[in-house]
């Protein structure tokens, strides 16, 4: 029974490239979310997506970043045009449905050049 | 955004000792649920807490839901070696489809030898 799969683990990008992080949610969850942690903090909000849907995107950046569910296929969280200030953990967690608790992957560590 | 205030930041223990830790808000919350993060992974849930005032267990630790809604407590009973790493708090509004998880700052457990 796979958990929240993320890929890659690792990432690294020079300035002014593009980072695509990619989530699979847990079987059977519709629901994905998306979160920054930055070193010694805790994770903060960026992005709540349904299939095809985004839902809630009071915590993302109004420039540069940009999620998306599709109907087939892994969540992604795209960041154009990167820069050093992007560097951090990016976590998603997936639930079935409303109201359940959300259930982590292991990140994709992000480092900027 | 916000962040919760969990006290205390850090705890050096003994094996064996027990461990308190809590967590409060300015704002109510309908869900509390408690992480852990060891280093280089994804937040694992321990416990979800759904009601005011709800005690919940999972083994050796024990979590309780302030009936004011804006705090949660977690212990952790005769501490083991893997209970090392940082803990976190998050609460969930869960209405009108907030979904998303506010996390509080942590609090780091070691253990001393």
């Amino acid at each position: 029974n796979a958990g929240v799969m993320q890929n890659p683990r690792h990432l690294v990008r020079r300035r002014g490239q593009e980072a695509r992080l990619r989530c699979s949610p847990m079987k059977g969850h519709s629901h994905v979310y998306w979160y920054r942690q930055l070193p010694e903090e805790g994770l903060k909000f960026m992005v709540y997506l349904q299939k095809e849907n985004i839902i809630d995107e009071s915590g993302m950046p109004k420039e540069r970043f940009s999620a998306e569910f599709p109907k087939e296929g892994p969540s992604i969280l795209r960041i154009q045009q990167v820069v050093r200030g992007d560097s951090a953990a990016y976590f998603c967690a997936s639930s079935p449905r409303l109201n359940q608790p959300q259930h982590f992957g292991d990140g994709t560590r992000l480092s900027i050049l | 955004g916000q962040q919760l205030n969990q006290s205390p930041q850090s705890m050096f223990i003994q094996e064996g000792e027990d461990v308190s830790m809590n967590c409060t808000s300015s704002s109510i919350f309908n869900t509390w649920l408690w992480y852990k993060q060891d280093p280089g992974e994804g937040p694992v849930l321990l416990i979800a807490l759904y009601k005011a005032g709800e005690l919940t267990s999972n083994g050796r630790l024990t979590a309780q839901f302030g009936i004011t809604r804006k705090d949660s407590f977690l212990n952790i009973s005769a501490s083991i070696p893997s209970d090392v790493g940082i803990y976190f708090c998050a609460g969930q509004d869960g209405n009108f489809g907030n979904e998303k998880l506010t996390f509080g700052t942590g609090t780091r457990l070691t253990i001393i030898p």
